[in-house]
């Protein structure tokens, strides 16, 4: 079965870290890119970050609202995305899905994770 | 930075009847390439968010029929053309010609 996972959110402190994971299966992770999307209770979504494909450089790209303090990486060997979130604000608690992309042609894989919550809060 | 906004921000819509959301982008989606760089995805209720359609018009797996995506360059569309009641949720598009962002969502309900 093909499927990402979240995992590590929790309740922070402001101005501390945390580190998300997101982990897949049944999908050749190496060849997706991997996005950051987020949620505010009761508000919409949100693009935090991506990293491409090793392929295309591994590059990352940031939303004004996290650049700096968000950074996105990835470890093919073990399928797995991180999100690192440091100087956590209030305004960051939010679901945090992630999301796998992979288009070729005119084909396209798209998976979501069923998001995990962060809470910032002192 | 390139900002999508989506009209209507809310829907409301009988079974069987048509339905069309809006999205204008500040600045023009369409690559050298030929490609709009322009997505739709639903969120149903209690769920993540599901693709619908990529690059503008191209309708991603598993999407029924009754889905199609238009438009070019800061004008886009997506249509319902028989809205049925498992189709209840937040619509949004999502520019994807510079650093991603996506619209406000527009919520349909059926009536």
């Amino acid at each position: 079965e093909v499927q990402l996972v979240e995992s590590g959110g929790g309740l922070v402190q402001p101005g501390r870290s945390l580190r998300l994971s997101c982990t897949a299966s049944g999908l050749h992770f190496g060849d997706y890119a991997m996005t950051w999307v987020r949620q505010a209770p009761g508000k919409g979504l949100e693009w935090v970050g991506f990293i491409r494909a090793a392929a295309y450089g591994a590059t990352t790209d940031y939303a004004a609202s996290v650049k700096g303090r968000f950074s996105i990486s990835r470890d093919d060997s073990k399928s797995i995305a991180y999100l690192q979130a440091d100087s956590l604000k209030t305004e960051d608690t939010a679901v945090y899905y992630c999301n796998g992309r992979l288009v070729r042609g005119n084909d396209v894989s798209d998976i979501w994770g069923q998001g995990t919550m962060v809470v910032v809060s002192s | 930075d390139t900002v999508v906004t989506q009209s209507p921000l809310s829907l409301s819509v009988t079974p069987g009847e048509p339905a069309s959301i809006s999205c204008r982008s500040s600045e023009s989606l369409l690559h050298a390439n030929g490609y709009n760089y322009l997505d739709w995805y639903l969120q149903k209720p209690g769920q993540s968010p599901q693709l619908l359609i990529y690059l503008g018009s191209n309708r991603a797996p598993g999407v029924p029929d009754r889905f199609s995506g238009s438009g070019s360059g800061t004008e886009f569309t997506l249509k319902i053309s028989r809205v049925e009641a498992e189709d209840v949720g937040v619509y949004y598009c999502m520019q994807a010609r510079q650093t991603r962002a996506f619209g406000q969502g527009t919520k349909v309900e059926i009536k």
